[in-house]
């Protein structure tokens, strides 16, 4: 069965750090492209970056763009999201999702349950 | 980036009537050369993460129920749902996820009982 499992979150205030972790169980990791979406309370899903199979290639939303850093480890079969200089509007439950087998532009076919950063004086 | 717009915002259907949900992108998102649309299709309910529905434009996941069908090519898109259930309320969502990222949600159309 693939599990995903994100852990990390909490409160922190505007301009700190924190870092997400994932851990995948349940399928071969390093076949897969992996993604973290994330939805602000009440509102939509945004998508938030992604990272290929081996880590050599990662993009990211704008919004994000040096700020953020999404790393893997595939010995340990975990995902990772290093976030700095946090915003208010940062404030999201963050999901780890993996993509169907294949390649970069692939749907997203499992998720997480998400975990919740605040971002908050 | 590309700008994917749902219509309606919000929906309400009698139980065992037809649910119909589009969605607009502002730049195609089929790919020619294996003439594939990079269009997905999620449904979300309270309290749990989104579950992909539709991929392709039109290929149900495995495990989706038949009533659900995904249809359109090019920029325009259409979720429907032959009869609907009490378990289908939720907020359902396109996404693209063509060429290069960021891979792109809609604003998402909420589904309520009639």
């Amino acid at each position: 069965e693939v599990q995903l499992v994100e852990s990390g979150g909490g409160l922190v205030q505007p301009g700190g750090s924190l870092r997400l972790s994932c851990a995948a169980s349940g399928f071969t990791f390093n076949n897969y492209w992996m993604s973290w979406v994330r939805q602000a309370p009440g509102k939509g899903l945004e998508w938030v970056a992604n990272i290929k199979e081996d880590g050599s290639e990662k993009y990211y939303v704008d919004s994000v763009k040096g700020r953020f850093t999404i790393s893997r480890d595939n010995a340990k079969n975990s995902l990772y999201l290093q976030m700095n200089s946090l915003r208010a509007e940062d404030t999201a439950v963050y999901y780890c999702v993996r993509s169907k087998e294949g390649g970069r532009a692939r749907p997203l076919d499992y998720w997480g349950q998400g975990t919740l950063v605040t971002v908050s004086s | 980036d590309i700008v994917m717009t749902q219509s309606p915002d919000s929906l309400a259907v009698s139980l065992g009537e037809r649910a119909t949900i589009n969605c607009k992108s502002s730049q195609s998102v089929l790919n020619t050369s294996n003439n594939k649309n990079y269009l997905a299709w999620y449904q979300q309910k309270a309290g749990q993460p989104p579950k992909l529905l539709i991929y392709w434009a039109s290929t149900r996941e495995s495990g989706v129920p038949d009533r659900f069908s995904g249809s359109g090519s090019g920029t325009d898109f259409t979720l429907t749902i032959s009869s609907l259930q009490a378990e289908d309320v939720a907020v359902y969502y396109c996404q693209q996820h063509y060429s290069t990222p960021p891979y792109t949600f809609g604003q998402g159309t909420k589904l309520e009982i009639k």
